[in-house]
């Protein structure tokens, strides 16, 4: 059974760019969450998605927008990029909204924005 | 808010136990786990404790103290491999989130 699947892999931007990330969950699973992982700390809640409507968002910049497709794929979206986006976003799957299960995480996409 | 602590660092020997404290402070506490994560992947799932007392998972166990605001993670006959991240991440009753620590560094040294 394929995992949590995201592309790229590794990615590297130009400040003021546009960047967009992409995840596939589990099958079955209905829920995406994106995260931001700078090197060296936790990772930080960015969005969820559930049933392709936005559920939750963190402490982060309108630069960053998401959505979710009828297949339950989503796409993280950043705009103007800044240096201090350069990160490890983590895309989590679960099987429904509220996690009293554990989420799976994909590898990553690592950032850099130079 | 949230608030969740650990420590940053942690070194042991190959073959013996270490013991990975979090607190954590927060309004509608759900429930919390532990992930495991080696440099560069992704956080994989070690447990997950919703009432109060001890969870075994064979090398691995995980304890939770709603009242105090506690939880550790024990390593048990460390190995090299378990050199990685380890996370602390609490969930709400909303549930929608997860809240992480900033991970604690553990090194297994021979």
């Amino acid at each position: 059974d394929a995992g949590v699947t995201q592309s790229p892999t590794h990615l590297i931007k130009t400040r003021g760019q546009h960047v967009t990330l992409r995840c596939s969950p589990i099958s079955g699973h209905k829920s995406v969450s994106w995260y931001q992982q700078v090197l060296g700390q936790g990772p930080q809640f960015i969005f969820q998605y559930y049933e392709k409507e936005e559920r939750g968002r963190g402490n982060f910049p309108d630069r960053f927008s998401a959505r979710q497709f009828p297949n339950y794929s989503s796409e993280l979206n950043v705009n103007a990029l800044l240096l201090g986006d350069s990160a490890l976003y983590l895309c989590a799957s679960s099987l429904g909204q509220f996690y009293s299960t554990e989420a799976f995480f994909g590898q990553g996409t690592r950032l850099t924005v130079v | 808010g949230q608030n969740i602590d650990q420590p940053t660092e942690m070194t042991a020997t190959e073959g013996a136990i270490v013991q990975i404290n979090c607190t954590y402070q927060t309004s509608g506490f759900n429930g919390l786990f532990w992930y495991q994560q080696h440099a560069g992947e992704a956080p994989t799932f070690l447990s997950y404790n919703v009432l109060d007392g001890l969870e075994e998972k064979g090398r691995f166990s995980s304890f939770l103290s709603r009242s105090k605001g506690y939880s550790y993670l024990l390593l048990k006959e460390l190995q090299m491999k378990d050199s990685a991240s380890y996370l602390c991440v609490i969930t709400q009753a909303a549930g929608n989130k997860l809240t992480f620590g900033g991970g604690t560094r553990v090194l297994v040294k021979p």
